[in-house]
Formats: C-alpha cells, structure tokens, sequence
C-alpha cells in the first residue's frame, strides 16, 4: 500500500539467520510484485520479481512468496549477511496491459547483527 | 540489469532559485521514466511520469508548474524544482524501465536553504 508517513518498521537479525520480510498488497489487480533493496544514500536496487500466476520463485539467496488470497508478499534471504543491511520495499504494478507504474510499499529495515 | 544514471548526488541551493536534475538510461531507450521523492524513513511516492516527446503526466497533488518535466530524447528526462523553497528539501529519485523491470538512478539529495 501507499506510504503514509510512518517510521520504518525494523527486523534484526542475526548474521548467518536467514530473514523473511513481510508486505501486504491492496490492490487484487496487480500482477507484478518486485521486491528492492535500498542502501542509505542511493536509489533503489532490484533483487527478485514474481508474476501472479506464480507463487514462488527462487533467486541466489533469495525467495519470494506471493499469496494472492490474503494479498501478501514474503522475501526470504537466506544465510543473512551484513551487506544485506538495507531497507527493502515491495512495489506493486498496476497498470494493465503493460507499463511500468509502480506503487511502493512502507519498506523495512532490516539490520543484521553480528 | 539496465544502467541508469542520475546527476547531480547532491546539491545544495537558495530558497527561490531552480535545480534541474538529470536521469539518464545509459545502455536502452526508455520512452518513459519515473520521477519519485523520497522524505527521511519513507517510502518512494511517484511524482510523475516523464513521456519522450509529449508532455508529463503528473500525480494527484504534484505542481506541474513547480515540479517541469522534459524528456527530449529517449536517454534523457530532467526535473526542474523551480524557486525551490525548503520544504522541497528531499531525495529525488528516477526510474527507467526495460522489459518490465524498473531500474533507478542512485538518486538526488536536495537541500534547499
């Protein structure tokens, strides 16, 4: 959903702990999810997407899950490293027939301890 | 994945004077890109839509006349922040897209004093 001002919400995790990083989606229609990372200071950068006809798909040390009943979304980093310290955000695709306008969502911060 | 350039990182100007940001795709066309704003622990909100060769299309409660879009070629979109005031102080971010997927600049950080 769209951002409405709140802080981040934080999940910390132990370095080597794998970490799972919830999103709730609004919109039924959408049929695109992407998930980013972002680094203090620089622009969002993309890890893992998933189409709606799908519910899982598996990267390099990621995993995203979607659940289009509740309308939720999971991204799943395995073996948790310091570098994965950043704010990961879901972003929705609505627009049909094609086009790239995405909506955000509240993004989390996720801080791996050592 | 697809190379998108964004310049100036920084910068820092005087209340009621312009800035102009520059988002480039470096290695695809892109007939449209994204410009997004970004406030400290807050998500991207889009701001508008940067059409090559038409105008903008911008987002409910976005300045059109504050916030100038041009996109003149298929590898360049500008955002000028006109008589900026500090509340436009923010992290201005672009986007290209290619195949679906969208990449982002690496963003700018205005101050406005």
């Amino acid at each position: 959903g769209e951002s409405v001002g709140l802080h981040l919400p934080t999940l910390s995790v132990q370095e080597g702990d794998n970490s799972i990083i919830n999103c709730a989606y609004s919109n039924s229609a959408s049929d695109y999810f992407i998930w980013y990372k972002q680094e203090s200071g620089k622009g969002p950068q993309f890890i893992i997407d998933i189409r709606s006809n799908m519910d899982k798909r598996q990267g390099q040390r990621v995993t995203v899950l979607l659940n289009k009943t509740v309308k939720h979304l999971s991204l799943q980093i395995a073996a948790t490293q310091p570098g994965d310290s950043a704010v990961y955000f879901c972003a929705e695709n609505r627009s049909r027939g094609g086009g790239n306008k995405l909506t955000f969502g509240t993004g989390t911060q996720l801080k791996v301890e050592l | 994945g697809a190379v998108v350039s964004q310049h100036p990182s920084w910068v820092i100007c005087k209340s009621g004077t312009s800035v102009k940001i520059e988002c480039r795709s470096l290695d695809f066309q892109a007939t449209t890109m994204f410009w997004y704003r970004q406030f400290p622990k807050q998500s991207l909100m889009l701001m508008a839509t940067s059409n090559e060769g038409s105008k903008a299309t911008y987002e409910q409660g976005v300045e059109k006349d504050k916030f100038l879009i041009n996109h003149a070629s298929l590898t360049l979109s500008t955002l000028t922040v006109t008589s900026a005031h500090p509340e436009d102080s923010s992290f201005y971010i672009c986007s290209a897209g290619q195949n679906e997927k969208l990449f982002f600049g690496s963003g700018t950080q205005l101050s406005v004093l």
